[in-house]
């Protein structure tokens, strides 16, 4: 019962920016989006998260449409060590929530 | 910079032996995580835990135990190793409030053979 929707794979020119999109459309009023990175052979990355203004962070922005059943996370200049896979998840903003990780997005950046 | 560690990169056990795996997080996080992380299954949640001497169930529990005796400290524990549990185990901690910025170890690569 997945409540993200990611497409599997995308790929992205070193130097463009590579525009991760993310679909949420039975998120409720209290959920937050975050967004986290896993590089191959290492763990999880937090990345930015927001509730439904656009976020920016020296990593990455983070925009979310009015109605907030989406979101695009942009890295605005891809390096090839952005190749990794990103998760888009949403969660109550409570101290005792935990992150439930999908199958996110594998990103590919080519020189 | 936060720092999780976890005690092996890569470990060899027989089926039925008692595996510990540890993590220390350096931030005094208030909150600990173990997940395992298998192809095709993403990651799932093993247990968690709050505060010190504390412990709750995840999606995934069967199988382990866990105890964190101090805040820094949070360990894993296979009472009788199996095939099934080969996997990658992965240690997170998170600061107490409401927003979920959890940091992650390296992960250790567990093998039972």
């Amino acid at each position: 019962d997945a409540k993200t929707t990611q497409p599997p794979s995308m790929d992205c020119a070193e130097g463009r920016a590579a525009n991760l999109p993310c679909n949420h459309s039975t998120i409720s009023g209290n959920e937050y989006v975050y967004w986290y990175r896993q590089i191959h052979s290492q763990g999880p990355q937090y990345i930015i998260h927001g509730l439904k203004n656009n976020e920016t962070n020296e990593m990455a922005s983070l925009i979310i449409t009015e109605d907030r059943k989406s979101s695009t996370l942009i890295l605005p200049h891809a390096t090839l060590r952005d190749t990794a896979v990103y998760y888009c998840i949403v969660r109550p903003n409570s101290g005792y929530s935990t992150l439930t990780f999908g199958k996110g997005t594998m990103l590919l950046v080519s020189p | 910079d936060v720092k999780v560690t976890q005690s092996s990169r890569y470990l060899v056990k027989r089926t039925g032996e008692k595996v510990f795996l540890e993590c220390v997080q350096d931030m005094d996080h208030e909150n600990m995580f173990w997940y395992r992380q298998d192809p095709g299954l993403g990651l799932r949640l093993i247990y968690f835990s709050y505060d010190v001497k504390m412990k709750e169930k995840g999606d995934i529990p069967e199988g382990y135990s866990v105890s964190r005796e101090k805040k820094e400290r949070f360990s894993l524990i296979l009472e009788s190793a199996s095939t099934n549990q080969t996997s990658m185990y992965l240690c997170a901690s998170r600061p107490g409030g409401g927003t979920d910025t959890q940091y992650f170890g390296p992960g250790t690569r567990l093998t039972v053979l």
